[in-house]
C-alpha cells in the first residue's frame, strides 16, 4: 500500500520567515495530494491541494510543488504569521476508480515565534 | 467543511462497553470516510462507505469494529467491548464523489476508555 513520509516533525520559524515542509510517497499511481492544517483539538482543514497533472499551485502565501519523477511534494508558506502555528499534514490518494482513501504523513508541528 | 457533523464530540466509556459514533456528511455528499487519530500521531484510514455499501474497509480492525451508512440517517462507527487502546479521536470526512475529490472533515469524536 501507499506510504507517505513527512519531514521535519517540528519546525520553528520567526514571524515573517518562510516555512517548507516536505513529503515523499511510495506509490507512483498516487495522483491527488492535499495538505491539511490542524489546530489543537480541532478538525483537519484543507488548505491547498494539487493533482498530478500540474507541478505547482499557489494560493496567496501558500504554495505546493509536486515532483512526480522523484515522488515528492512540498508545502511552502511565506511571510509566516503566529496564526500559522499548527500541525500540518500532507496526504496522498490513489485513484482506483472506486475509492480514494487518503494516506497521511505523520505531521509537522509548525511554531511561528514573534 | 463546517457542514460535516459528528456526535457526540466527547465520549467516555469503561472497558467492555460499546461506543457508537455518528457522522452526518455535508449536504449533497454521498461518500463517507472514517479515520482514527491517536495522540500525537497522524490520521489513519479505517473505512470508506457509500449509502448502504461498504466500499473499502481495509483499515478496519478485524474484530470489534463495524461501520454502516444506512439509506436514511447518519453513518455510524461502532466499537464493541472497548479497550484502552481504542482511546483516540475519530474523524469522519465526506466528499461528493469517491474519486480523488476533496474530503471535508468533521470536528471529530474524542473517545476515552477508562
Amino acid at each position: 500500500g501507499e506510504n507517505v513520509e513527512q519531514h521535519p516533525s517540528t519546525l520553528s520559524v520567526q514571524e515573517g520567515d518562510s516555512a517548507v515542509i516536505k513529503c515523499t510517497y511510495s506509490d507512483s499511481a498516487s495522483n491527488y495530494f492535499p495538505w491539511y492544517k490542524q489546530e489543537l483539538g480541532k478538525r483537519p482543514q484543507l488548505i491547498i491541494d494539487i493533482r498530478s497533472n500540474v507541478g505547482e499551485k499557489k494560493d496567496q502565501r501558500i504554495a505546493v510543488t509536486l515532483n512526480k519523477t522523484a515522488k515528492h511534494f512540498s508545502l511552502h508558506i511565506t511571510e509566516t504569521q503566529p496564526e500559522d502555528s499548527a500541525v500540518y499534514f500532507c496526504a496522498a490518494s490513489i485513484n482506483t476508480g472506486t475509492a480514494s482513501k487518503l494516506t497521511f504523513g505523520t505531521g509537522t508541528r509548525l511554531q511561528v515565534t514573534l | 467543511n463546517a457542514g460535516v457533523m459528528q456526535n457526540p464530540r466527547h465520549l467516555v466509556r469503561r472497558r467492555g462497553q460499546e461506543a457508537r459514533l455518528r457522522c452526518s456528511p455535508m449536504k449533497g455528499h454521498s461518500h463517507v470516510y472514517w479515520y482514527r487519530q491517536l495522540p500525537e500521531e497522524g490520521l489513519k484510514f479505517m473505512v470508506y462507505l457509500q449509502k448502504e455499501n461498504i466500499i473499502d474497509e481495509s483499515g478496519m480492525p478485524k474484530e470489534r469494529f463495524s461501520a454502516e451508512f444506512p439509506k436514511e440517517g447518519p453513518s455510524i462507527l461502532r466499537i464493541q467491548q472497548v479497550v484502552r487502546g481504542d482511546s483516540a479521536a475519530y474523524f469522519c470526512a465526506s466528499s461528493p464523489t469517491g474519486n480523488t475529490d476533496t474530503q471535508y472533515f468533521g470536528p471529530g469524536t474524542r473517545l476515552t476508555v477508562l
